[in-house]
Order: structure tokens, then sequence, then C-alpha cells
């Protein structure tokens, strides 16, 4: 089964600074998908960026990228210029690409942003 | 409207009582999913429907625990018997298809379930 972990229960970062989120995950599939949500105060879940596994270059969506190590099983999430509206718990979720749809999602990670 | 609905926002209900947790999908989206959401915990997934197809219910923990969905339209969980352990927050996603490419999922923003 596969299994998403993410070892940093809380990060704080100063505001314009950047600050790196980690996600490592388990799976014996090569196709699949990986997320970041955000998720504030307001529980509204926010897909941040993704990734295909099949994609050997890093996705970016402005202010976010990541860094993904397949072979490492590593996603990490990388926020530059950190604003006070970054503030939330950023999951990290798997999703196969076939077979299953069931996301599997990490525990999260709480990111404070200090003004 | 635009987003996935979810109601009620938020449910006190007494140790024993059954509840019911509605989402609305977004119009169109064929796959619906929820999840389980405890205090200070990532989402644990409960059910999806595809379509028509047989629904996927490996998430759910008991068999207090059932959903249904109409169609492409409305969907409920019941928790029937609720124990304290059932306090969470349930959050319901919708997606144009599970199937095929990928296609972004839609949250809705909860129903914060507290169990007395």
């Amino acid at each position: 089964a596969q299994t998403v972990t993410q070892s940093q229960p809380e990060m704080s970062v100063q505001e314009a600074e950047t600050v790196t989120l980690s996600c490592t995950y388990d799976t014996s599939e090569s196709d699949y998908y990986l997320f970041w949500y955000k998720q504030p105060p307001s529980r509204q879940m926010i897909l941040v960026i993704r990734q295909e596994a099949y994609k050997q270059q890093n996705a970016t969506e402005n202010r976010f990228s990541v860094n993904f190590q397949k072979a490492a099983k590593s996603f990490s999430l990388k926020i530059s210029d950190s604003q006070l509206g970054d503030a939330a718990m950023y999951f990290c979720a798997y999703r196969s690409a076939r077979g299953t749809y069931k996301y599997i999602f990490g525990t999260g990670t709480r990111l404070k942003v200090l003004a | 409207g635009a987003g996935v609905s979810q109601s009620p926002s938020n449910k006190v209900t007494e140790k024993g009582k059954d509840v019911e947790l509605r989402c609305d999908p977004i119009s169109g989206h064929t796959a619906l999913y929820w999840y389980r959401q405890r205090l200070g915990q990532g989402l644990e997934f409960l059910i999806y429907f595809q379509g028509n197809s047989a629904p996927d219910k490996s998430g759910l923990p008991s068999d207090r625990f059932s959903a249904e969905r109409t169609g492409e339209s409305v969907s409920t969980l019941t928790i029937q018997r609720t124990q304290q352990e059932d306090s969470a927050v349930y959050l319901c996603a919708s997606q144009i298809s599970s199937t095929g490419s990928y296609n972004e999922q839609f949250f809705g923003p909860g129903t914060r379930l507290t169990v007395l």
C-alpha cells in the first residue's frame, strides 16, 4: 500500500523569505500523481501544485515550486517570497494514475509566516 | 453555485444519535469523494463514487457509516449510532472524472461534527 509521510509538523518562515516543506512517499508504482494542497483556517482545501511522475521537469506555479526526486521518492514544496496569506496547513498527497483513484494524504505541515 | 457545497457546516449531536451529512458537487462532476479529517490529522479516505459504477467503500471505518449518491448529483454520508471518536471534519470533493487523464479535485468547506 502507498504511504505519504510529512515529517515536519510545523514550520516557520519570515515574510519575504523562502521555506521548503518536505514530503516522502512509498509506492511500487511507476505512474502516479503527486500534489500539494493548502488548507487555511477556513478549512477550504486548495490545490497548490501537482506533478506527474512521468515528467522529469519540476512543476512551478508562480512562487511555488517542487523538487521531485523520483528515485528517492521525495516531493518537497518550496515557497519563495513568503506572504502572510501563505500561512496554512499544507498537505502532500499521492494518487495512482491507474487502477484505484484514491488519494493518499500525509498528516500535514502547519506553516507560520512571521511578519 | 460554482463550487462544492456541504451542509450543515457544523453539527453537534449526542452519542448514539444518527446524523446525515450532505454534499452538493459541482454540476457535471461524475466523481465524488468523502474524507474524514480528525483534529490535527490528514485526510482519511472514506468512499468514492464514479458515475454509475459501484462505489469504492474500502475506506469506511465501520458498518455504522454509509453513503449514497443518486446519479451525478447530491451525496449523503450517514453515520448511525454516533460515537465520540466520530467527531471530525467531514470533507467532500468532486472531480469531472476520476478516470482517464488527470482532472483536479475540488473540495467543499466541510462539515464539523461534534459528538457529545
